[in-house]
C-alpha cells in the first residue's frame, strides 16, 4: 500500500518558470490537502479538496492552482515561480465523513532561483 | 476561522523524563478533532495521537498521551520516558467537523532530548 505519493522529491526552478507538483493517493480518501512549510516554520495550507471536482482555498493560495479531476490525484500548479515560493511542499489526504488523521506524502523540496 | 497556538518554540528534556508540549486552539464548532504530529530531521510527518471533541477520556498511544482540557481549549501532548529518538519538531493540528473541512497546524515546538 503506497499511501500518499508525491513527485518530484526535489526541484530547482528559475524565476518565472512553471511546474506541477504531483500527488496521488491509493487509500480512496476524499479529502486532500496541499501545505507548504518554510524553513523552521509550521505548515501553511495552500488548497484543499473534499472530493473530485471540488477545491477550496486555504491560508496561502496566491501563486498556486489546483485541480481534482479524480479521487486519487490532486496536482498543485505553480505559475510564474517566485523566490518566495521556495519551500517544502506536502500533500496529504484523509478519510471522509469522520474526523481522522491526515496521511502525508514525503514532501517536495522546491527552490526557486 | 480556526486557530492553533503553540507557544513553546523549543523545549529541552532529559532522557527518561516526561515532557509536556503545549497547544491551545480556538473554534466555535462543537465538533472538532485535535492531532499531534512528529517531524524528525528527515522531514516526514508522523501522526502520533488524536483527540475528538466529544471524547470523554484523554487519548493515549503508548508513551504519548493528550491532556485535553476542553473548557480551557487546550490539548497538550505529554511524552513519558523521553528517548533520544523523540528529538524532533512537534505540531499540533485541528480539523473542524461541521464547518471548514481543512486541517490547520500550529507553528510547532522543537523538542531536544538530552542524554
Amino acid at each position: 500500500n503506497a499511501g500518499v505519493t508525491q513527485t518530484p522529491k526535489f526541484r530547482i526552478l528559475k524565476i518565472g518558470q512553471s511546474m506541477t507538483l504531483q500527488c496521488t493517493q491509493d487509500m480512496n480518501h476524499n479529502y486532500m490537502y496541499w501545505y507548504r512549510q518554510d524553513p523552521g516554520m509550521g505548515l501553511k495550507l495552500i488548497y484543499y479538496s473534499v472530493g473530485a471536482g471540488i477545491t477550496d482555498k486555504g491560508e496561502v493560495p496566491n501563486g498556486y492552482n489546483v485541480s481534482r479531476s479524480t479521487t486519487e490525484d490532486f496536482p498543485l500548479r505553480l505559475e510564474l515561480a517566485a523566490p518566495s515560493q521556495t519551500s517544502v511542499y506536502f500533500c496529504a489526504s484523509s478519510y471522509q465523513g469522520e474526523i481522522t488523521e491526515a496521511f502525508f506524502g514525503q514532501g517536495t523540496r522546491l527552490t526557486v532561483v | 476561522a480556526q486557530k492553533i497556538t503553540q507557544t513553546q518554540p523549543g523545549m529541552f528534556v532529559q532522557e527518561k523524563e516526561a515532557v509536556t508540549l503545549d497547544c491551545t486552539y480556538d473554534t466555535s464548532d462543537p465538533s472538532y478533532g485535535l492531532f499531534w504530529y512528529k517531524q524528525p530531521s528527515s522531514g516526514e510527518m508522523i501522526f502520533l495521537i488524536y483527540q475528538g471533541s466529544y471524547d470523554q477520556q484523554n487519548a493515549t498511544e503508548g508513551r504519548y498521551s493528550l491532556n485535553f482540557q476542553k473548557a480551557r481549549k487546550s490539548a497538550n501532548l505529554v511524552i513519558s520516558a523521553s528517548q533520544l529518538g523523540d528529538s524532533a519538531m512537534y505540531f499540533c493540528a485541528m480539523r473542524e467537523g461541521n464547518s471548514d473541512n481543512d486541517m490547520r497546524f500550529g507553528a510547532g515546538t522543537r523538542l531536544t532530548v538530552k542524554p
